[in-house]
């Protein structure tokens, strides 16, 4: 089946900017998402973003799409120890309307 | 404000019980989702319903059934628990035809089978 691939950790300081990747593997990727789940929380849709788009920018936050070589990412400005949690990339294609959710970055914001 | 509510946040059961997961939407969306969420495993989709009275096996199935006998509420059934079913389990609804595809979760419910 389709495939969604990210690190599990990644570790910031406070004030630093955060970059989360992910790759995937459908080439049919119609929409891609970045959600983020907060400690003992469902998981909330961030930001996403359309294939025929290259970027997407909604204040601190910066989402890249390179089609190409089917990478994905998510930028935070400025990471504040509130913005701690699990992040999960997502995508779903044209011809299924069921998102495919890699494993999940843990973001860890230090002061 | 949208709302997907799991009845039960925590719940403890000893192996070979029944364990009911409920989970109630109020945005009239058609499809629902149960996934389970393990650390490392990311998020599995256990079974998804696109209508009342309809059920799709998701990735991991084995274990587990479902009923959606209304539109707004899909239940999660363990047949006969056992340990490795200890897990976070999700439920999620999405609206049918052109859209973002979003997909809105439930606060998740962590089931601990002795």
């Amino acid at each position: 089946g389709e495939d969604v691939e990210q690190s599990l950790f990644l570790s910031v300081r406070e004030g630093d900017s955060s970059v989360i990747n992910c790759t995937y593997t459908d080439s049919s990727s119609t929409y891609l998402y970045w959600y983020k789940q907060e400690p003992g929380a469902g998981l909330q849709l961030l930001t996403y973003i359309f294939s025929n788009m290259d970027m997407k920018q909604d204040q601190r936050l910066t989402v890249l799409l390179n089609k190409k070589d089917k990478h994905l990412s998510l930028r935070i400005a400025d990471t504040q120890t509130g913005d701690s949690a699990i992040y999960f990339c997502a995508e779903v294609s044209g011809g299924s309307y069921i998102p495919t959710f890699g494993r999940g970055t843990s973001l860890i914001v230090h002061p | 404000d949208v709302k997907v509510t799991q009845s039960s946040r925590y719940l403890v059961k000893r192996t070979g019980e029944k364990v009911f997961l409920e989970c109630v939407q109020d945005m009239d969306h058609e499809n629902m989702f149960w996934y389970r969420q393990d650390p490392g495993l990311g998020l599995r989709l256990i079974y998804f319903s696109y209508d009342v009275k309809m059920k799709e096996k998701g990735d991991i199935p084995e274990g587990y059934s479902v009923s959606r006998e209304k539109k707004e509420r899909f239940s999660l059934i363990l047949e006969s628990a056992s340990t490795n079913q200890t897990s976070m389990y999700l439920c999620a609804s999405k609206r049918d035809g052109i859209g973002t595809g979003e997909l809105f979760f439930g606060e998740g419910s962590r089931l601990t089978v002795l």
